[in-house]
């Protein structure tokens, strides 16, 4: 199965502001998922990314708020705008090379303030 | 409407004895089911994989058993080891309007093994 490195594992930011995560698959995989975990809460799906095209989103989740990026079969980023305490979670990304087989990164733990 | 439930958000379990991590699911269209592991401060790791054609699999100590018709699946881990500590995510795939496998997480339940 593929390895994902995640960065950044963790981050306080000022509400307001936007921080991008950036996700990095050791080989080419079609598509990349990005979730969010909140506390107490399951993995939610935010959107599915697949290269050369836009993101497709779940309900509630919108690309003003969480723009991604897909430049190549390798590499994604999520970016978290005008955060708010709200948006404090867990964000993780994952890929799926063989059909069911599933990896997530390590996480993003962000804690807004 | 959470489609994969995981009613236990906790367990603990005495070193050397069985583990059973449950879930339930109400989505038919769900036909592949997955258990992950997740330590703190890591990602959740690929534990354990069902076809909804299958109702057992087998791996080392884990042993995922499905009921389609009570949409019902568990964990079992024989015999647990204080290593196993960690949370459990009960997922299930199914084909999504877009036309790929989209995955469905349970909450989790967070497994102590007690040494």
């Amino acid at each position: 199965s593929a390895v994902i490195s995640q960065k950044p594992s963790r981050d306080i930011c000022q509400r307001g502001t936007s921080l991008t995560i950036q996700c990095q698959v050791d080989s080419q995989v079609t598509m990349m998922f990005w979730y969010r975990q909140q506390p107490g809460q399951s993995l939610t799906l935010i959107a599915t990314a697949n290269q050369g095209s836009e993101a497709t989103y779940e309900s509630g989740f919108v690309i003003d708020k969480f723009p991604i990026s897909r430049p190549n079969l390798t590499f994604s980023t999520l970016t978290v705008s005008n955060m708010s305490p709200e948006d404090s979670s867990i964000y993780l990304c994952s890929a799926n090379r063989d059909g069911y087989g599933y990896t997530f990164g390590s996480g993003t733990r962000l804690t807004v303030v | 409407d959470q489609q994969v439930k995981q009613n236990s958000p906790s367990l603990s379990v005495q070193e050397g004895r069985i583990s059973i991590l449950n879930c339930d699911y109400t989505n038919s269209m769900f036909d592949y089911f997955l258990w992950y592991k997740k330590y703190p401060a890591e990602g959740p790791t690929f534990l354990i994989s069902i076809s909804s054609i299958k109702d057992k699999n087998e791996d080392g100590r884990f042993t995922v058993f499905l009921n389609k018709s009570a949409k019902h699946l568990s964990l079992h881990i024989v015999p647990s080891q204080p290593g196993d500590s960690a949370v459990y995510f009960c997922a299930a795939s199914g084909y999504h309007s877009g036309g790929y496998q989209k995955v469905t997480f349970g909450i989790g339940t967070k497994l102590q093994v007690i040494p």
